[in-house]
């Protein structure tokens, strides 16, 4: 089945630093979704990106859909201890299925 | 309002023995999907249910999974004769339209435990 390839697999940085992640595939997905998760609860979705070359933000976090479609970044500026979390790229191959294929996650730690 | 909720939220079983887990699915949300997520890894695609369509079970790992969805709001994953890889976190998440891939709301999960 497809795979998507995340790194690195954790970060332990200051507060204050800028983070960055990124998934890679060998196929093309149609759709990049970032989301985090918090210990014991679901995945949240920070970012959706529909369009290769995309870059949308929202607060603090930047991500793009890569020109290819085949990779996708996160970042994450100025960093502040409640980022803490796992991170998860998810990609979809097709609207009509709308099944999510999931990153490995990246684990961020912030250190105050 | 209230969000996707799962129960139970802990399960430890014996291995052999059937586990049935229930997602209680945002009011409204047509469709509902069950994830599995093993230790530290992403989440794997099990099952998919839209509105009275047959579901789509090409992510269920062997026939010891089924699910249903009872008048297209809850739904129960079951796992029969329960094996220690079995043993993962199973996330359900409901939308409230088809093909909405930027909707997907999750619950908080039933971490299942096989001894």
């Amino acid at each position: 089945g497809q795979q998507l390839n995340q790194s690195p697999q954790s970060m332990f940085i200051q507060e204050g630093e800028d983070v960055s992640m990124n998934c890679t595939s060998s196929s093309i997905f149609n759709t990049w979704l970032w989301y985090k998760q918090d210990p014991g609860e679901g995945p949240v979705l920070l970012i959706a990106l529909y369009k290769a070359g995309e870059l949308t933000s929202n607060g603090r976090l930047t991500a793009q859909f890569g020109i290819t479609r085949k990779d996708s970044f996160l970042n994450i500026s100025a960093s502040i201890p409640s980022d803490v979390g796992i991170y998860f790229c998810a990609g979809l191959v097709n609207n009509a299925g709308n099944m999510l294929t999931f990153g490995g996650g990246t684990r961020l730690m912030v250190k105050p | 309002g209230a969000g996707v909720s799962q129960s139970p939220s802990n399960k430890v079983t014996e291995k052999g023995k059937d586990v049935e887990l229930r997602c209680d699915p945002i009011s409204g949300h047509t469709a509902l999907y069950w994830y599995r997520q093993s230790l530290g890894q992403g989440l794997e695609f099990l099952i998919y249910f839209q509105g009275n369509s047959a579901p789509d079970k090409s992510g269920l790992p062997s026939d010891r999974f089924s699910a249903e969805r009872t008048g297209g709001s809850v739904s129960t994953l079951t796992i029969q004769r329960t094996q220690q890889e079995d043993s993962a976190v199973y996330l359900c998440a409901s939308s409230p339209r088809p093909f909405s891939t930027d909707t997907q709301y999750f619950g908080p999960g039933t971490r299942l435990t096989v001894l």
